[in-house]
């Protein structure tokens, strides 16, 4: 089976730095996403970690061990709209199985 | 906009009806995966289609069924429904297994 485990909520002010952590467990591991998702709309693709390390994409990264099982997303220079909840999920064994996800409140 | 195409947007349905979701994935796309999130829960996997085949299996009810069609497009069939089937159905499309998963804008049904 597979368990993945993130912060149900964190808070942040405007133009700082937040890492969510997220801890998984899976039977099979083929890659780890990052999606984010505003209330009552569609998840948006934010990331995508294959092998160990850092990927970079503009304001957010991030991060896989697999060794580990264990992956964060960080995202610098807050800004407002970065209020949503955020979405780490498993794909293995062909199935992509999300995280109950972070819900990140931005403070002014 | 993520190219892929969910209808309706919106169901009203009583109790012990039957529904269809339908699901037209991103052009090019061969996979299609259909999750299901209740009010303030996560993204529940139900079922996957890979060119027309079942591929993988998540949590879903014996009375919901999926399907894909020749054209790939993709319907989710809901019988029998409960107050608790309430939800949002996301359909989301992929290239393959592996890749990133785009996600339609989700069909919001609600059982009274």
């Amino acid at each position: 089976g597979q368990n993945i485990d993130q912060p149900t909520e964190m808070t942040a002010t405007e133009g700082a730095i937040v890492q969510i952590n997220c801890t998984y467990q899976t039977s099979g591991f083929n890659g780890l996403f990052w999606y984010q998702q505003h209330a009552g709309e569609a998840p948006t693709f934010l990331s995508y970690n294959v092998l160990d390390g850092l990927e970079e994409k503009g304001r957010f990264s991030s991060f896989l061990s697999r060794s580990k099982g264990y992956s964060y997303l960080l995202l610098k220079e807050l800004q407002m709209k970065d209020s949503a909840s955020y979405l780490c999920a498993v794909i293995g064994f062909q199935k992509l199985v999300f995280g109950t996800g972070t819900r990140l409140l931005v403070s002014p | 906009d993520s190219g892929v195409t969910q209808t309706p947007k919106h169901l009203i349905t009583a109790t012990g009806q039957r529904v269809t979701l339908r699901c037209s994935p991103r052009s090019g796309d061969l996979s299609v995966y259909w999750y299901q999130q209740s009010l303030d829960q996560g993204l529940q996997f139900l079922i996957q289609y890979y060119n027309g085949e079942e591929r993988a299996k998540g949590n879903i009810l014996e009375r919901f069924s999926a399907q894909q069609f020749p054209d790939l497009h993709s319907e989710l069939n809901l019988s029998s429904l409960e107050l608790g089937d309430s939800a949002l159905y996301f359909c989301a499309s992929s290239i393959q297994g592996d890749s990133p998963l785009h996600f339609g804008n989700g069909t919001r049904l609600t059982v009274t």
